[in-house]
């Protein structure tokens, strides 16, 4: 079974150019999440689709911050424009939420590893 | 706000030594325990988790962990830890309340052969 597919891997750019990220969540999860990682820190949610809806973006900064999953399936997310301190990796995360009280399991891809100059 | 704390930072161990790794969480509602490693240069794996039931649960690798409620804790622990061991390990914990995954700050395993 694949798993989360995520690029670019890394991707280095100066300040106030636009960036983006892509994912493939693992085939009939429904639900996909954004987190950003900063250097020694762990995971930090940016936001959460159940299908093509963002049901949780609180912590995503939306002055410059954007993110889409049209057709519930994979998924984009831009940064425009870049700020220094947007230096991290972003990862990208599945989970099949069948609802209900039952705890789901996310499951990571490799991230992209964000360097802005 | 939820915030899980990892009191571990760096541990550096000897192969064969025994391993506890301490997390601690400040909800208290029920919850979701889950651990994850990341093995140098690779992405974020699940160890195990804890939904319901036995609060002793064990995962790959002959790690286990035990839920203690009244502590609010989620050790991790492996009685003889392997030079493959080297690894980050992150506890993580959901609330039913939020259902949002919060971290740990991690804790970065070194062991020497």
């Amino acid at each position: 079974e694949a798993g989360v597919v995520q690029s670019p891997r890394y991707k280095i750019i100066e300040k106030k150019q636009p960036v983006a990220f892509w994912c493939n969540p693992i085939s009939g999860h429904n639900t996909l999440y954004w987190y950003r990682q900063n250097l020694g820190q762990g995971p930090e949610l940016l936001i959460r689709y159940e299908n093509e809806e963002a049901v949780d973006d609180s912590q995503l900064p939306k002055d410059r911050f954007s993110a889409e999953r049209l057709k519930g399936v994979d998924s984009t997310l831009k940064i425009q424009p870049a700020e220094l301190g947007d230096s991290a990796v972003y990862l990208c995360a599945s989970s099949l939420d069948l609802g209900g009280l039952a705890g789901t399991e996310q499951f990571f891809g490799p991230g992209t590893r964000l360097t802005v100059l | 706000a939820q915030s899980v704390s990892q009191h571990n930072h760096h541990v550096i161990l000897s192969e064969a030594a025994s391993l506890e790794l301490g997390c601690n969480y400040s909800y208290g509602g029920t919850v979701n325990l889950f651990w994850y490693v990341q093995y140098p240069g690779q992405h974020l794996q699940l160890l195990l988790k804890y939904f319901s039931g036995d609060p002793l649960v064990k995962g790959i690798k002959g790690f286990e962990a035990e839920f203690i409620k009244s502590k609010f804790s989620f050790n991790l622990r492996k009685p003889s830890v392997q030079w493959s061991d080297t690894a980050e390990y992150f506890c993580a914990v959901k609330s039913y309340n939020t259902d949002k995954l919060i971290f740990g700050t991690g804790t970065r395993l070194q062991v020497f052969p």
